[in-house]
């Protein structure tokens, strides 16, 4: 069974630029998140999608993230304009139905460096 | 607010040798806790996960321990090997039913350096 894919793996870009992720979770998962894991810590929900429907996301700075799942499979994740506090790896998951103990699968994440 | 905290926040161990890596949080209701490891570059893998009715579960060189009457668990890892080197997050969830339940609150991690 194939894991949750991501691109880029890496970018680098200036403050003030803008940049999109990409992520294509396991297939049949109804429920996809996307974390953000700076250094050191653990990762913080950004946002969460049950299909093509938001069920959370409280915690998306929205004034410069957006997120969509258009059509309920894969997403993409981007920031306008890019601060250097954004620096960090950004991890996309899904799980079966998002129900309570389901396990997340994690992907690789893509690295971002802010400049 | 919920919090998971974890200790020690980086540990060196020789290959061979045994370690524990420790574990307190404040979720409330509490449903489920989860170690997860992440190698470098990688996302974090499920190792365990147990219910606020279970008091251990293993994986292998992998014991977790839970005490929700303290909020505490700890993960065992016995005889350690080179490729035991990760980090090593704690991970709660809440009680709940519908999709929205399952937020999950994650710990900073323990990364672990086992030396030959």
């Amino acid at each position: 069974e194939a894991g949750v894919a991501q691109s880029p793996r890496y970018k680098i870009i200036e403050k003030r630029q803008s940049v999109a992720f990409w992520c294509n979770p396991i297939s049949g998962h109804a429920t996809l998140y996307w974390y953000q894991q700076i250094l050191g810590q653990g990762p913080k929900l950004l946002i969460q999608f049950q299909n093509n429907g938001v069920v959370d996301d409280s915690q998306l700075p929205k004034d410069r993230f957006s997120a969509e799942r258009l059509k309920g499979v894969d997403s993409t994740l981007k920031i306008q304009p890019a601060k250097l506090e954004d620096s960090a790896v950004y991890l996309c998951a899904s799980s079966l139905w998002g129900r309570v103990g389901e396990t997340q699968y994690f992907g690789p994440g893509t690295r971002l460096l802010v400049l | 607010k919920n919090q998971v905290e974890q200790s020690p926040q980086s540990l060196i161990i020789l290959e061979g040798k045994n370690c524990t890596l420790q574990c307190n949080y404040t979720v409330s209701p509490f449903s489920n806790l989860r170690w997860y490891k992440q190698d470098t570059g990688r996302g974090p893998v499920s190792l365990t996960i147990m219910t606020f009715s279970e008091n251990t579960k293993s994986n292998g060189r992998y014991t977790a321990t839970l005490d929700a009457d303290t909020k505490q668990s700890s993960l065992h890892i016995t005889a350690s090997q080179l490729s035991d080197s990760a980090s090593y997050i704690c991970v709660v969830g809440p009680w709940g039913i519908k999709a929205a339940g399952n937020k999950l609150t994650f710990g900073g991690g323990t990364r672990v350096l086992v030396k030959p």
